[in-house]
C-alpha cells in the first residue's frame, strides 16, 4: 500500500481564496482524521470521520472550515475564505478499528496564506 | 495551561550518547500514552504505545510512564545520527478519546 496520500504537498493562495486539500486513506481504513500542524499549537485534530460519517468536529477552528467525507477512500478539508493565520501544515491521518490503534499519518500539505 | 507540556529543544547529543525526552500532564484521566518520530517533511510515525504506568523497551528505545507524577520519558540507547527528528509525545484518556500531542522536542544526532 502506498500509504496516505495527500495533496497537494504545498499550496500557496491569496487571502480569501478558497482552498481544497485532499486526502486518500490507507484502503481498508475505517478512521480517519484530519490535522493541523503549526509552531505555536502544535499539533491538533480539527475533525474525524468512522465510516465517512464526521463523529467530532469540535476542533475545527471556525466556519471558514469544512471537511467531507464521499467515500471510504476520499476525503476532502475545505477553508473558504482563507486567512494568513491558516497558514499550517495540514495532515490526514487513518486507522483501522479506530482511534485505539496506530494512526498512520501522510506527509502533509503546507499550507501558506499570503 | 497546556493539558501536555514538552520542552521544544533542540537536543544536541553526539553519536552513541543516551537521548533523553520527557513530557509532563496535567490530566490525571490520561492513561494511554505513545510517542511518535517525526522527520522535517513528513509526517510523525509512531515509535511507542504504552498503557497505564510502566515501562517499555523495544530495541534502542525505552518508554517509561510514572503516572503518580504524571511525568512521561522516551530514552534512545546508542543514539544514531539517522535518529535526529522531531519526538511528540501524546496521550488520552481512553481507547477512543481524542490524543493531545505535546509541542515536540528537535533533537539532532551528531556524528
Amino acid at each position: 500500500d502506498a500509504g496516505v496520500i495527500q495533496s497537494p504537498r504545498h499550496e500557496v493562495t491569496e487571502m480569501g481564496q478558497e482552498v481544497t486539500l485532499r486526502c486518500k486513506p490507507i484502503s481498508g481504513h475505517d478512521y480517519l482524521f484530519w490535522y493541523r500542524q503549526t509552531m505555536m499549537r502544535g499539533l491538533e485534530l480539527l475533525i474525524y470521520f468512522n465510516n465517512n460519517v464526521p463523529i467530532d468536529d469540535s476542533g475545527m477552528p471556525e466556519d471558514r472550515f469544512s471537511a467531507k467525507m464521499p467515500n471510504a477512500s476520499f476525503s476532502t478539508l475545505k477553508i473558504q475564505p482563507s486567512e494568513p493565520r491558516d497558514s499550517a501544515v495540514y495532515f490526514c491521518a487513518s486507522s483501522f478499528r479506530g482511534t485505539n490503534t496506530e494512526a498512520f499519518f501522510g506527509q502533509g500539505t503546507r499550507l501558506t496564506v499570503v | 495551561q497546556k493539558e501536555v507540556e514538552q520542552d521544544p529543544g533542540p537536543l544536541s547529543v553526539p553519536e552513541g550518547a543516551i537521548v533523553s525526552l520527557n513530557c509532563t500532564y496535567s490530566n490525571s484521566a490520561f492513561q494511554y500514552f505513545m510517542w511518535y518520530r517525526q522527520y522535517s517533511r513528513k509526517g510523525p510515525e509512531l515509535l511507542m504505545y504504552t498503557y497505564s504506568s510502566g515501562n517499555k523497551e523495544d530495541g534502542r528505545f525505552t518508554a517509561q510512564v510514572d503516572k503518580s507524577s504524571k511525568y512521561i520519558s522516551l530514552f534512545i540507547r546508542d543514539s544514531q545520527p539517522s535518529d535526529s527528528a522531531t519526538y511528540l509525545c501524546a496521550m488520552k484518556a481512553d481507547s477512543w478519546g481524542k490524543l493531545q500531542f505535546g509541542a515536540g522536542t528537535q533533537v539532532v544526532v551528531t556524528p
